[in-house]
């Protein structure tokens, strides 16, 4: 049973260029969660998903993010026109569908993206 | 807002003693508190849950308690050894049930 994935695993783009970072959940998983996590600062929470639904991307900056997770395939976080302070780990979490929404989540490896 | 915070950024024990590890939080009453491990370069690993009418809660070498009294949680790994060593993170969803807050983390380091 294959955990969450995360591609690609390292990212280097240069000012101005898109970043693109996709997520597969867990097999079952229907809630997607993406998490920043910057040098020396704890994981920040961006935005939550589920399948074609944004349900809360209260931590995602207004502009040049973006998150979707269509009725098929991955969930995928883009990041446009990027700056050198979009230099991050980026994680993506899964959790499965359950009336107690207080689940655990299950990380990926994560993205590291870096901006030249 | 919720805040959390995780008072050690460091803690270095050797290996056989017990590790304690703070957790306080503010603003919010959560029903549930969680803790994860994360090694250098991986994600954060599920580790514990514990619930609001829940005193302590333990999984082999592990315990957490949940004080909501004081709104503070601690996490005990007893025989710790150096593969132990790690950044333990503190997590508890918002009131909206939507996201994580994670703590800043305290990174364990267990010496032999």
């Amino acid at each position: 049973n294959a955990g969450v994935m995360q591609n690609p695993r390292h990212l280097v783009r240069r000012r101005g260029q898109e970043a693109r970072l996709r997520c597969s959940p867990m097999k079952g998983h229907s809630h997607v969660y993406w998490y920043r996590q910057l040098p020396e600062e704890g994981l920040k929470f961006m935005v939550y998903l589920q399948k074609e639904n944004i349900i809360d991307e209260s931590g995602m900056p207004k502009e040049r993010f973006s998150a979707e997770f269509p009725k098929e395939g991955p969930s995928i976080l883009r990041i446009q026109q990027v700056v050198r302070g979009d230099s991050a780990a980026y994680f993506c979490a899964s959790s499965p569908p359950a009336a107690d929404s207080y689940n655990e989540q299950f990380f990926g490896p994560g993205t590291r993206l870096t901006v030249l | 807002s919720q805040k959390i915070e995780q008072n050690s950024e460091a803690l270095n024990i050797q290996e056989g003693k017990t590790a304690t590890l703070t957790c306080n939080y503010t603003n919010y009453s959560p029903a549930y508190l969680q803790w994860y491990r994360q090694d250098p370069g991986r994600g954060p690993v599920f580790l514990l849950l514990i619930r609001e009418n829940e005193k302590e809660k333990r999984k082999e070498r592990l315990k957490v308690t949940f004080d909501t009294t004081l709104k503070q949680s601690l996490f005990h790994i007893t025989a710790s050894q150096p593969a132990d060593s790690a950044t333990y993170l503190c997590a508890l969803y918002n009131q909206a049930g939507t996201a994580l807050i994670f703590g800043k983390g305290t990174t364990l380091s267990v010496s032999s």
